[in-house]
This record gives C-alpha cells, structure tokens and sequence, in this order.
C-alpha cells in the first residue's frame, strides 16, 4: 500500500452535504481507480482515469458522483447531495500503465453519512 | 456478465494447520488474476498476479495457483499474523476496459 496515498482518512457528511476524496497515486504511475467497498460487499470499480482524461466511468452512479485527474495534483472523487446509502470505504489504486499490469491500493477513504 | 466466487466466506484455523482458500471465475477472457490480502481498516494489499492455467507463485508461507476455471491460496504451517480477508480479483480480457472484478473474500482467522 506504501505509496497511494487517499485523504481524508474519515470523513463524516450530513445528508445533503458534498464529499470530496483526494488521491495522490505511487510515483510514477499515471493511471488511477477509484473502487467502492460497501459493507459485507466486494469491491467494486467506479472509474478509471489517466491525466486530464477520464477512460472508463461505467461504474459510476450516473448522478451525484464525479471524478477528475487534473494535469497537477490528486485525483478527486466528488459525491454532490450525500445520502446515507453513500457511506462506504472509497479505496483509490494505481498502475504504472494499463494492459493487464498489477495495480495497487491506498488505504481507503471512510464516509459515514449521517 | 464477469463473476468470482470465493469459498469459504470464512476459516479458522490452528496455528500451523495448512489449508486452501478457493476463487472460482468466469470471464470472457482473462488478461489476469490477482490475490491481495486485506487487514481491517486497511487498503488491499497486492500479494500475486497470476497470468496463465498452469503458473504458481510463491511467497513466504502462500502459494497461488491458476487453471482456466479457478485459483487457489494454499497456505502452508499460517501463523496468526496471517490472519486477514484474502481477496481475489480477475481483470477480463475485454477490450479497453481496465476495471478488476472482484470477490467477497475469504476471511481467514489464525488461532495461537
């Protein structure tokens, strides 16, 4: 896990507030995920992106969330109008490219919605 | 639609009682398996890519195996340290999608 790094650790939202999760991906690596971990369920894909370019957003709710990987700095998932149903460990992972390459996890974003 | 099943959903065992941990796919295409360990808390930690039916990796007291249908996670003489939720994901072989499916996981208790 050394080197993805994801802020805040916890974060606690009010229904109807916005969540932002920060993730600065290993050294090197250009490529970001952003997966779902939703109590006694399996992890689960959201989005990919590269620089500037989202790639692949199939398993992004289609309203409230959102993600971006600007040329500088972390990538961002964005959750607009929080519902209880969001809280859940967001976990970001990155490779170094893509095509079948090992990717590798931070240590998760909490978001408990109250 | 691109599956994994891993059995048991949970495993106790004997300090130095070997056993298996099992991941069962179905994938249109498979470009790679992956096993990664998860403690509570924590992010999945990579253990073993495996890419081929046939290859085994190795590591310490763990040893993955592939065939065209599953994986296994033979854990030798465990220790309670190796206590964890031991996940196994598949990245399918469709073109231009990146995205790992994964399993519920496997969660493994070690008793001293």
């Amino acid at each position: 896990n050394a080197g993805v790094m994801q802020n805040p650790r916890h974060l606690v939202r009010r229904r109807g507030q916005e969540a932002r999760l920060r993730c600065s991906p290993m050294k090197g690596h250009s490529h970001v995920y952003w997966y779902r971990q939703l109590p006694e369920e399996g992890l689960k894909f959201m989005v990919y992106l590269q620089k500037e370019n989202i790639i692949d957003e199939s398993g992004m709710p289609k309203e409230r969330f959102s993600a971006e990987f600007p040329k500088e700095g972390p990538s961002i998932l964005r959750i607009q109008q929080v519902v209880r149903g969001d809280s859940a460990a967001y976990f970001c992972a990155s490779s170094p490219n893509s095509s079948g390459n090992t990717i590798y996890f931070g240590e998760g974003s909490w978001l408990t919605v109250v | 639609e691109d599956q994994v099943t891993q059995s048991p959903e949970a495993l106790r065992l004997q300090e130095g009682e070997s056993s298996s941990l099992n991941c069962s796919y179905t994938v249109s295409g498979l470009r790679g398996l992956f096993w990664y360990r998860q403690d509570p808390g924590k992010g999945p930690e990579f253990l073993f890519t495996l890419y081929s039916a046939g290859e085994e990796k190795e590591k310490e007291r763990l040893k993955a195996t592939l065939t065209k249908k599953e994986s296994f996670l033979h854990i030798t003489a465990p220790k309670p340290e190796d206590s964890a939720t031991y996940l196994c994901a598949v990245h399918p072989g469709k073109s231009g999608s990146e995205k790992l499916v994964f399993g519920k996981g496997t969660k493994l208790t070690v008793n001293p």
